[in-house]
């Protein structure tokens, strides 16, 4: 089953406006990514966050990961128009594979 | 540039005839990974290869097999496709997670339909 669950399930927002998306997973993990994929693309790898880490940044995302709640969210600031596509996180929890929430689907209206 | 091939794009099979797809890499990645993925939802692990060692998910269908001739190929074949296989599928690469690297490369996908 998946592990992770993500909200919203979709996210309209203005070109310019902040973008934030949430994921939710279920055991313990030893870190959690954040993937983008374009409409009938393959996905691509945005970011990482370990375990012991809280905060992670990166251009215009920032991620933050709290393992008590075991909750991520990833924020994308200044939002363009090219940032329009599916936005997953995905946990991995030792085992050589990786588990993918069920999406965010952003558009970024002009 | 280092990358993740998938062949073909498209694919339209008819219901129950034999098809195959394929992924190479550039990246020589020693983990390959076939995903489902149907429309709006997550992708589906199928299996992985590990090396030479294959990983089938348990509920992944008999229907859908692998191989993996050497470090750069693997495919993807579904014996008898049904109305139901009809997705995109995607292949991607790895390192191996124990030296700390998890990023997963992925192809750009084979969308296959089943008349």
């Amino acid at each position: 089953s998946q592990q992770g669950e993500e909200d919203p399930q979709a996210l309209s927002i203005q070109e310019g406006e902040n973008a934030t998306m949430n994921c939710s997973y279920k055991t313990s993990i030893n870190n959690l990514q954040w993937y983008r994929q374009n409409s009938g693309r393959g996905l691509v790898h945005l970011i990482l966050i370990r375990s012991n880490e809280r905060e992670k940044h990166s251009g215009r995302l920032r991620v933050t990961l709290d393992t008590s709640k075991k909750s991520s969210s990833l924020l994308i600031t200044a939002s363009r128009a090219a940032d329009t596509a599916s936005y997953f996180c995905a946990t991995s929890q030792g085992a050589q594979k990786l588990v993918f929430g069920q999406g965010t689907r952003l558009t970024i209206n002009p | 540039d280092a990358m993740v091939i998938q062949n073909p794009r498209y694919q339209v099979t008819q219901f129950g005839k034999p098809v195959t797809l394929s992924c190479s890499q550039t990246l020589n990645h020693n983990v390959m990974y076939w995903y489902q993925q149907k429309s709006s939802q997550a992708p589906k692990l199928l299996f992985h290869y590990y090396d030479k060692d294959f990983n089938n998910e348990a509920d992944t269908p008999d229907n859908f097999q692998s191989r993996r001739p050497n470090t750069s190929f693997c495919f993807l074949d579904i014996r008898s496709p049904g109305l139901g296989d009809a997705a995109m599928y995607l292949c991607a690469t790895s390192r191996d997670f124990s030296r700390g690297s998890y990023e997963q490369y992925f192809g750009p996908g084979t969308r296959l339909t089943v008349t």
